[in-house]
């Protein structure tokens, strides 16, 4: 079993549309990160969070720790949004290496 | 800000090649991390480091991987003989000591192996 998993893995939407992402897990975490890796490979980290919800911009992340799952939202999105959204948990081993759902690739057409 | 660099941005090799792909994390982080994507799968863990040693490290970072901290600055991830299968999108990652769960990504290193 796949220790996080994400839904949908595709996602397209038309400009302006309210996007949501889900991430869910199954291992014990402190805390979750959502990264943006852009069409060039490169990955920006989003959000790290450990309780309750963040908010940047049109962004917002929430999470529920008890029920191991956590959501991105992108408010009136724009095609400058299109990416791939990454969900990751640090394992606490020692080191709090991450591990990482498969990626959601969202397009937002003009 | 400060951010994660990784040089060089790209690089091709031909197979049984050795290769240094190169991290300079932020100043002040004390832990280090490799990741591997390969093209169309998931980003995955390969090492992380701390205090001039490997402190964990995935069934992915066999006996060709090695990492080194050669000065105050670098941090190095070494392939000694490269495969078709190393090709992949290398990156490195640092942390604070203190809050080893907020990782900063460095841009990648495309390596393609011919």
């Amino acid at each position: 079993k796949n220790e996080v998993e994400q839904s949908p893995q595709n996602l397209t939407a038309q400009e302006g549309e309210f996007i949501t992402i889900n991430c869910s897990y199954s291992v014990g975490i402190s805390a979750l990160h959502w990264l943006q890796q852009h069409p060039g490979g490169g990955i920006v980290s989003l959000f790290m969070l450990s309780s309750g919800k963040k908010k940047h911009g049109r962004l917002i992340a929430t999470i529920n720790i008890q029920e191991k799952h956590s959501s991105l939202h992108i408010t009136a999105s724009h095609p400058r949004d299109s990416a791939v959204y990454i969900c990751a948990v640090p394992i606490i081993q020692g080191a709090q290496k991450l591990v990482f759902g498969q990626g959601t690739r969202l397009t937002i057409n003009p | 800000e400060p951010e994660v660099t990784q040089t060089p941005s790209h690089q091709v090799t031909q197979m049984g090649q050795e290769v240094i792909l190169r991290c300079v994390p932020i100043s002040n982080h004390l832990y280090f991390y490799w990741y591997r994507q390969i093209l169309g799968q998931k980003v995955e863990f390969l090492v992380s480091f701390y205090n001039n040693e490997i402190s964990e490290k995935s069934e992915i970072f066999d006996d060709q991987f090695s990492v080194e901290r050669p000065d105050g600055s670098n941090f190095t991830l070494k392939i000694r003989s490269t495969k078709l299968e190393d090709s992949a999108m290398y990156f490195c990652a640092s942390s604070e000591a203190t809050r080893r769960e907020t990782q900063y990504f460095g841009p990648g290193t495309r390596l393609l192996v011919l």
